[in-house]
């Protein structure tokens, strides 16, 4: 079936260090991604988002930019902290008939070291 | 302006028993949705409610699940005889239009554990 799924389970870096973390997505009529924070306890928090019609989009420290052509996410953190660590998860809304349905990758866990 | 709340936040059941969630959407929500999450994997997609519909159940168990968002109150997600599978942590998430039009906003999630 269609998914969407990460390439690197788990990420560690130094406190300073700008990271990246990648999502592969397979369906290609998919118009909405979303990056998710989940800290451990805790439920989801949207970090950014972005739309089939853009393909980058930058926050505060972080920019995602979306590859269409071979279906690639992708979510930078700039000078990456501490508090940073937690699990991310990329998210796609397919669209059509199944908006408001969306699709989780499994997940990448990042680990900020002082 | 409060975000989505859910109750209770941890959950014990005995098999057989039944298991019901509650989820008050942020304010100004009116679509509502239900995740749940095995440990250690992604959030799946249960279903997706508005106000006294139901929009899209496929991602619900067809027995033994049903889920609810009535005029007034919260949505209820219940879960009829429990099952030691049935363990995991379930997730709500509202937004003000539907889903592919507007972030989902998750609460803290209940966790139900199944003796």
């Amino acid at each position: 079936g269609e998914s969407v799924g990460l390439h690197l389970p788990t990420l560690s870096v130094q406190e300073g260090d700008n990271s990246i973390i990648n999502c592969a997505y397979s369906n290609s009529a998919s118009d909405y991604f979303i990056w998710y924070k989940q800290e451990s306890g805790k439920g989801p928090q949207f970090i950014i988002d972005i739309r089939s019609n853009m393909d980058k989009r930058q926050g505060q420290r972080v920019t995602v930019l979306l590859n269409k052509t071979v279906k690639h996410l992708s979510l930078q953190i700039a000078a990456t902290q501490p508090g940073d660590s937690a699990v991310y998860f990329c998210a796609e809304n397919p669209g059509g008939t199944s908006y408001g349905k969306l699709t989780f990758g499994q997940g990448t866990i990042l680990t900020v070291h002082p | 302006n409060a975000g989505v709340m859910q109750n209770p936040r941890h959950l014990v059941r005995r098999r057989g028993q039944e298991a019901r969630l509650r989820c008050s959407p942020m304010k100004g929500h009116s679509h509502v949705y239900w995740y749940r999450q095995l440990p250690e994997e992604g959030l799946k997609f249960m279903v997706y409610l508005q106000k006294e519909n139901i929009i899209d159940e496929s991602g619900m168990p067809k027995e033994r699940f049903s889920a609810e968002f009535p005029k007034e109150g919260p949505s209820i997600l219940r879960i009829q005889q429990v099952v030691r599978g049935d363990s995991a942590a379930y997730f709500c998430a509202s937004s003000p239009r539907q889903g592919n039009r507007d972030t989902q906003y998750f609460g803290p999630g209940t966790r139900l554990t199944v003796l």
